[in-house]
């Protein structure tokens, strides 16, 4: 069974500039995840999705972050215009509902974003 | 939010050492993970354990969700367990939201 799968795994980029970052879930999981990990720090979570509804983004820099999952599969996470402290692993992870028996959680590669 | 606290920060072991890692958190749970982060930065899924003991190999995890802790045992540890171990709560109110403590960085030297 294939994992979540991300691109691109690193990007460096001018500050004020925009990137973009992939994901693909574990085929059949229905709930998405995006988390930021600083260095140094355990993962937070930015925004989950439920299909292609939002379930929580509250801890989405909602000025500059945003995310879609337009058809419930695949999902893209935008920052436009960055900041240098949006440097930071982006990390996409994939279950099954949470009210499921078991919704462990698997998580991608990750995508390294250096910002200048 | 919930609060999940893990201890020792660090730990540094001799190759062939056993260790203990210990995860606190601050209220009821739905699901916990413990993950190993490697050098890479991939987070690899150890345990799902919201409850009771799990073991697979040289690890072997117990959650007591009672008393609102959970501990990850290594056992005869090797150099490639070295890295990040990272507990991951889910509480009763978050719907699937993982919460994370500021993990446990172990070094295994040979």
């Amino acid at each position: 069974e294939a994992g979540v799968a991300q691109s691109p795994r690193y990007k460096i980029i001018e500050k004020r500039q925009s990137v973009a970052f992939w994901c693909n879930p574990i085929s059949g999981h229905a709930t998405l995840y995006w988390y930021q990990q600083i260095l140094g720090q355990g993962p937070k979570l930015l925004i989950q999705f439920q299909n292609n509804g939002v379930v929580d983004d509250s801890q989405l820099p909602k000025d500059r972050f945003s995310a879609e999952r337009l058809k419930g599969v695949d999902s893209t996470l935008k920052i436009q215009p960055a900041k240098l402290e949006d440097s930071a692993v982006y990390l996409c992870a994939s279950s099954f509902f949470p009210t499921e028996p078991t919704h462990e959680q698997f998580f991608g590669p990750g995508t390294r974003l250096t910002v200048l | 939010g919930i609060q999940v606290e893990q201890s020792p920060p660090d730990l540094i072991l001799q190759e062939g050492a056993n260790s203990t890692l210990r995860c606190n958190f601050s209220d009821s749970v739905n699901n916990l993970q413990w993950f190993h982060q490697n050098p890479w930065g991939q987070l690899i899924n150890l345990f799902y354990i919201p409850s009771g003991t799990k073991q697979n190999g040289r690890l072997s995890a117990t959650t007591v969700a009672t008393e609102r802790y959970s501990l990850l045992y290594i056992s005869s540890s090797q150099t490639t367990d070295s890295g990040v171990y990272f507990c991951a709560v889910d509480s009763g109110t978050s719907y699937g939201k993982l919460t994370f403590g500021q993990g446990t960085i172990l070094t295994v030297h040979p």
